[in-house]
């Protein structure tokens, strides 16, 4: 157990829809990561946010927003849902930015589009 | 941050070392090699890294070559639960993000 909590497990929407995915980083992180992992395009960094302001954006759709709240959880809001959304997003916390800290890595939630 | 290359499968007998390849031959000085493996669908896990010393934790060795273009991440005793993809990631030091590539896919076998 990394202490990285993500919900839901798993979410089954059609495509056109509009989820949002939480996380809760480890205890005394401040810096979160989200990553995308599906079959064609391996697992793909989106965005970090770290205290609150966003850190690094890389391979995230336009689609796709993220927020970091003043208690430090995040969510992951994906819009107009496409099949190919369909995928494991992982969430990652570690205690600072810029710093070589391992990263923490959540169980995913397990997201399909039908 | 510096391109990976590893095989993209290895068998290990159960009880055996599992070395573990890397190969990171335009890797600069601020970088740092990183080991994580993901077992079927979990999250990543974090094994350990180093800059150019060889590094020992309780999960695994990692030998880096002294001209540190590559690098050798050693399970001394491996078991059935290390049946995994393992990823060799190459990361400056003022970097945050994680770059995965293919990583090898290690099975262990009994």
């Amino acid at each position: 157990d990394s202490g990285v909590t993500q919900t839901p497990k798993h979410l089954i929407t059609a495509t056109g829809q509009r989820v949002t995915l939480r996380c809760s980083p480890r205890s005394g992180d401040l810096s979160v990561y989200w990553y995308q992992q599906s079959l064609d395009q391996g697992l793909q960094f989106l965005i970090q946010y770290y205290n609150g302001e966003e850190r690094a954006k890389g391979n995230i759709l336009e689609r796709f927003s993220a927020q970091q709240f003043p208690d430090l959880h995040s969510e992951l809001n994906l819009s107009s849902l496409e099949l190919g959304d369909s995928a494991l997003y992982f969430c990652a916390s570690s205690v600072e930015d810029r710093r070589l800290y391992e990263q923490y890595f959540g169980p995913g939630t397990r997201l399909t589009v039908t | 941050d510096a391109k990976t290359t590893q095989p993209p499968s290895m068998d290990c007998a159960e009880g055996r070392a599992a070395n573990l390849p890397c190969n990171h031959s335009t890797i600069s000085g601020n970088e740092y090699v990183y080991w994580y493996r993901q077992i079927h669908s979990q999250g990543p896990q974090y094994i350990i890294h180093g800059l150019k010393n060889n590094e020992t934790n309780e999960m695994a060795s990692l030998i880096i070559t002294e001209d540190r273009k590559s690098s050798t991440l050693i399970l001394p005793h491996a078991t059935l639960r290390d049946t995994a993809v393992y990823y060799c990631i190459v990361r400056e030091t003022s970097g945050s993000r994680l770059t995965f590539g293919e990583g090898t896919q290690l099975t262990v076998n009994p």
